[in-house]
């Protein structure tokens, strides 16, 4: 079965960058998506389609363009960013969704 | 706008089953497919299934062929996740979301904790 990995944790200063990565076999060839999961409430999607972000989602969060490993870029980070994130692909050979194991975004 | 709208927690035996519920509003129902995701405490999202409303047809993942049961009511545009045989690790929160390739809109949780 297919498998994505991701850092289980990344931190950063406020202001500053993040990037949260997601690798997989030719992961390339996927289309990525992202979420945000904040404590007791349900996943938001902040970037869909490897790079497209949904309305609402702040320009600050973007994602990398058939990427290996696809990464989600954080830009000026705010303590509101802190968060889990998961990455999360269509397996197209099964018509299986599978997540990444998620990724704690620490803002120091 | 969107809206889906899950049943609320249930505590269940060891053994037992149960059956979480996803009312879905403000689009075409029978437009999009319903995918089911739980979350173990302290733990990432996992996969469990679809269901393609206007068809009623499925596809689980295979850690739970033969114990889940997704189906649908079309005249009360609403989902529903059976799971059967439940066991200690089996206590979670069962999310509904809609989406053919992600998951743009998320149901609020449901808690199923499995205790003895």
């Amino acid at each position: 079965s297919y498998v994505l990995t991701q850092p289980p944790s990344v931190s950063v200063a406020p202001g500053q960058t993040a990037r949260i990565t997601c690798e997989g076999d030719n992961i390339g060839t996927k289309s990525v998506h992202w979420y945000q999961q904040k404590p007791g409430q349900a996943p938001v999607l902040v970037v869909s389609d490897d790079s497209d972000r949904p309305s609402g989602i702040p320009e600050r969060f973007s994602g990398s363009y058939s990427g290996n490993p696809a990464t989600l870029t954080i830009s000026r980070v705010e303590a509101g960013d802190e968060a889990d994130y998961y990455c999360q692909v269509w397996e197209s050979y099964s018509d299986f969704w599978v997540f990444g194991g998620g990724t704690k975004l620490t803002v120091l | 706008q969107v809206h889906l709208v899950q049943s609320g927690a249930e505590v269940k035996k060891p053994g037992a089953s149960v059956k979480v519920s996803c009312q879905a509003s403000g689009y075409i129902f029978t437009g999009y497919y319903l995918h089911w995701v739980r979350q173990a405490p302290g733990q990432g999202l996992e996969w469990m299934g679809w269901i393609n409303p206007k068809s009623g047809g499925t596809n689980y993942a295979q850690k739970f062929q033969g114990r889940v049961s997704m189906t649908r009511d079309t005249s009360i545009t609403t989902a529903y996740l059976e799971l059967s045989g439940l066991r200690s690790d089996d206590t979670a929160v069962y999310y509904c979301t809609r989406g053919a390739s992600e998951g743009r809109y998320w149901g609020q949780g449901t808690l199923v904790t499995v205790s003895s």
